[in-house]
């Protein structure tokens, strides 16, 4: 099974701040993924990677940047957090028949 | 680009009724299509995938879903529902390509009343 780690599960954040979300996979994907999840509007992705220091942007990449330094690993950046950021964030790893692993995401709070 | 609307955001029903929960999408190109299922305050795992081949697929727990080309559709049945299937069941698509994005529907919240 494809192992998606986020490294906080809840995060608190005052608006301003520049915040990090990490994410790291053990299954040597190539392609990872950041998504938001919002009540009734689904899982909305913010940036794509498909290769190391390889990124395209998703439907609502303003905001937000990424990086992906080493394979197994893809960060999400808020450049600045302001309060319409607050969501769960959800990372995903897939091969290249597109099924993901997920991990168990992130609740961020930016106040 | 492609796009998935997933029709009902709530489908309620009763135990050991059959279900099926509507998937549409859009694309130019050929595609790859899943269904995901999110049960209350869990991640989200893959319920079936389409990749190629039948257009019936069977994916875990009972749940089936087929492929329908022409309507562009991909929707998701089980014949009898128990409680435990109370979840948000998300429909998703990507381009044939080893890269490519996959793109989510918004979600449909199946209900079970006993």
């Amino acid at each position: 099974d494809v192992k998606v780690t986020q490294s906080s599960r809840y995060l608190v954040k005052r608006t301003g701040e520049k915040v990090f979300l990490e994410c790291v996979q053990d299954m040597d994907h190539e392609n990872m993924f950041w998504y938001r999840q919002d009540p009734g509007l689904g899982l909305r992705l913010i940036y794509f990677s498909y290769d190391v220091k390889m990124k395209e942007k998703g439907d609502i990449p303003e905001g937000y940047s990424v990086s992906r330094e080493k394979k197994e690993r893809f960060s999400l950046i808020l450049e600045s957090a302001s309060t319409n950021q607050t969501s769960m964030y959800l990372c995903a790893s897939s091969s290249g028949t597109g099924d993901c692993g997920f991990g168990n995401g992130t609740r961020l709070t930016v106040t | 680009a492609q796009s998935v609307t997933q029709l009902d955001s709530q489908v309620p029903v009763f135990e050991e009724a059959p279900v099926e929960l509507r998937c549409n999408y859009s694309s130019s190109v050929s595609v790859y299509l899943f269904w995901y299922v999110q049960y209350p305050n869990q991640g989200l795992q893959l319920l079936l995938k389409y990749l190629s081949g039948s257009t019936l697929v069977k994916g875990i727990n009972g749940f089936e879903a087929e492929f329908n080309k022409s309507q562009t559709s991909f929707h998701l049945r089980k014949p009898s529902v128990h409680i435990s299937d109370t979840a948000e069941y998300f429909c998703a698509v990507s381009k044939y390509s080893s890269a490519s994005k996959i793109i989510f529907g918004s979600g449909t919240r199946l209900s079970i009343r006993p």
